[in-house]
């Protein structure tokens, strides 16, 4: 089965100061992964996705990710934080087994603090 | 394009009311998702639609929930009768799905539900 591991519950970093949010898959397939954003009482919001194209991808925000299939890990940077992005961010994965699915699969949420 | 809509954006009820969250979603989006966020259990997917009809309800918690969607601008969740543990934010989700790739989720802003 398909599913995604955040390593950090909350992360707090200084304005100006490079952001990572880790995230590990875990899936039997060749996988599609997205990260979302969702801002305080807010919906979700796609951040970036990867769907075997390009290994890194690039985002909104200046948010970009790398999928490293050696390392199973799909991690989240952005080189300089913004106050604008302390939110919680989900890693996912499509819930495939074989076949195409638009079934996806959130992880538990990092929680991105932004000091002044 | 309007988003995602969902009513109401706040509920409060009393244990044993019946509860309906409405959602409307993009238009021309065939595929629609209700989702429950909360403190302890994080982001859980309860059911999803395609070309209105249910294809996975596995995470409807139990039989007090139910959902529908009679046409492919609208649909329904509905608690009968409520629980306090029900306390959450709904949020419905919609996007496209091609049958081959995983489309994007557009998300509504949520129904936050309080049951006393």
């Amino acid at each position: 089965a398909q599913s995604v591991t955040q390593l950090d519950s909350h992360v707090s970093v200084s304005e100006g100061t490079p952001v990572l949010l880790r995230c590990n898959y875990s899936s039997s397939y060749s996988p599609s992964l997205f990260w979302y954003v969702q801002h305080p009482n807010k919906g979700l919001q796609l951040l970036l996705k990867y769907t075997s194209a390009a290994t890194l991808v690039k985002g909104i925000n200046g948010f970009e990710a790398e999928f490293k299939k050696s390392e199973t890990s799909f991690h989240l940077t952005k080189p300089s934080a913004h106050m604008s992005d302390a939110a919680e961010y989900f890693c996912v994965v499509s819930d495939r087994n074989g076949g195409a699915t638009n079934k996806l699969i959130f992880g538990t949420g990092t929680l991105l603090a932004v000091q002044p | 394009d309007a988003g995602v809509i969902q009513s109401p954006r706040h509920e409060v009820t009393e244990m044993g009311q019946e509860v309906t969250l409405r959602c409307k979603p993009i238009s021309g989006h065939n595929s629609l998702f209700w989702y429950r966020q909360t403190m302890m259990r994080g982001l859980e997917l309860l059911i999803y639609f395609n070309n209105n009809v249910p294809i996975d309800d596995s995470g409807m918690p139990e039989d007090r929930f139910s959902a529908k969607m009679p046409n492919a601008s609208f649909s329904t969740l509905k608690i009968q009768p409520s629980e306090p543990r029900d306390s959450a934010v709904y949020f419905c989700a919609s996007s496209f799905f091609s049958g081959t790739n995983t489309g994007e989720l557009f998300f509504g802003e949520g129904s936050r539900l309080t049951v006393l």
